[in-house]
C-alpha cells in the first residue's frame, strides 16, 4: 500500500506560484496520482491527474518524475480563492478488487494578499 | 454542485449506538467510494463498490458495513459506535471502477457527533 507524505502547510502570495510535493516511495505499477483540493465545510474537489511526465489542465500542472516516487502540483499565480488544503491521492489503477487508495496528510496552503 | 447527495448533513448520537448514512452518486455513475475524515487520521478510504459489488476495501472496521442498491445508491452502517468514530464522512462516485484514472465527485459530507 503506498504510504503518500506531503508538507503539512505552506504560504504563498498573490500572483505567485506554488508547488506542492506529495512523496510515494512504494507506489505500484498500476497506480494513478490524483490531487484534490478542499475548502472547509465542503468535500475534496478534482484538480488533476496523471501516471506518468508532465500533465497540464487549465488550473494546474502535474509533474512525475521517471521513478514516479514522488508528484509535484504546481498553481500558477494563485489567488485568495486558491486558500484550502490539497491532498494527492495515490492508486486506483486496477479494475480488480483490492484496488486500494491512498491519500496524502494534505498541505495547507495560505495565499496572502 | 457535485452531483453527489449525502444525508444527513449532521447525525449526533450515543456511544454503542447504530446509525446508516446515504448517499446518491452523481447520475450516470456507477462507483460509490466511502472515506472517513478526522483530524488525526487525515482522509481514510474505507470501501468501493460497483454497479452493485464490493470493488475494494481500505481501513474499514468490522463494526462498519456498507452496500450499494440497484438503484446505484449506498449506505455506510456503523455499529457499536464508538467516540473515536466522530469523523466526517465523505461519499464519492466515479463513472468507473478504476478511479485512479477519472476524477472522483465527492459530495460535503454527513458530519457524525459521538456523545
Amino acid at each position: 500500500l503506498a504510504k503518500t507524505t506531503q508538507p503539512i502547510s505552506m504560504d504563498s502570495y498573490e500572483g505567485q506560484e506554488v508547488n506542492i510535493t506529495c512523496s510515494h516511495n512504494n507506489i505500484a505499477t498500476n497506480d494513478y496520482i490524483t490531487w484534490y483540493q478542499q475548502f472547509p465545510s465542503q468535500g475534496p474537489r478534482f484538480i488533476i491527474q496523471g501516471y506518468k511526465t508532465k500533465v497540464t489542465n487549465e488550473v494546474a500542472s502535474l509533474f512525475i518524475p521517471a521513478d514516479r516516487k514522488s508528484s509535484t502540483l504546481s498553481l500558477p499565480r494563485v489567488s485568495l480563492s486558491d486558500t484550502a488544503v490539497y491532498y494527492c491521492l495515490v492508486g486506483g489503477g486496477v479494475k480488480a478488487a483490492g484496488n486500494k487508495l491512498t491519500f496524502g496528510g494534505g498541505t495547507r496552503v495560505l495565499v496572502k494578499p | 454542485d457535485s452531483g453527489v447527495t449525502q444525508t444527513p448533513k449532521h447525525l449526533i448520537t450515543a456511544t454503542g449506538q447504530r446509525v446508516t448514512l446515504r448517499c446518491s452518486p452523481r447520475s450516470g455513475d456507477l462507483s460509490v467510494y466511502w472515506y472517513q475524515q478526522s483530524l488525526d487520521q487525515g482522509l481514510q478510504f474505507l470501501i468501493q463498490y460497483y454497479n452493485g459489488e464490493e470493488r475494494a476495501k481500505g481501513n474499514i472496521l468490522e463494526r462498519f458495513s456498507a452496500q450499494q442498491f440497484p438503484d446505484l445508491h449506498s449506505e455506510l452502517n456503523l455499529s457499536s459506535l464508538e467516540l473515536g468514530d466522530s469523523a466526517l464522512y465523505f461519499c464519492a462516485s466515479s463513472t468507473w471502477d478504476t478511479p485512479g484514472r477519472q476524477p472522483q465527485h465527492f459530495g460535503d459530507g454527513t458530519r457524525l457527533s459521538i456523545l
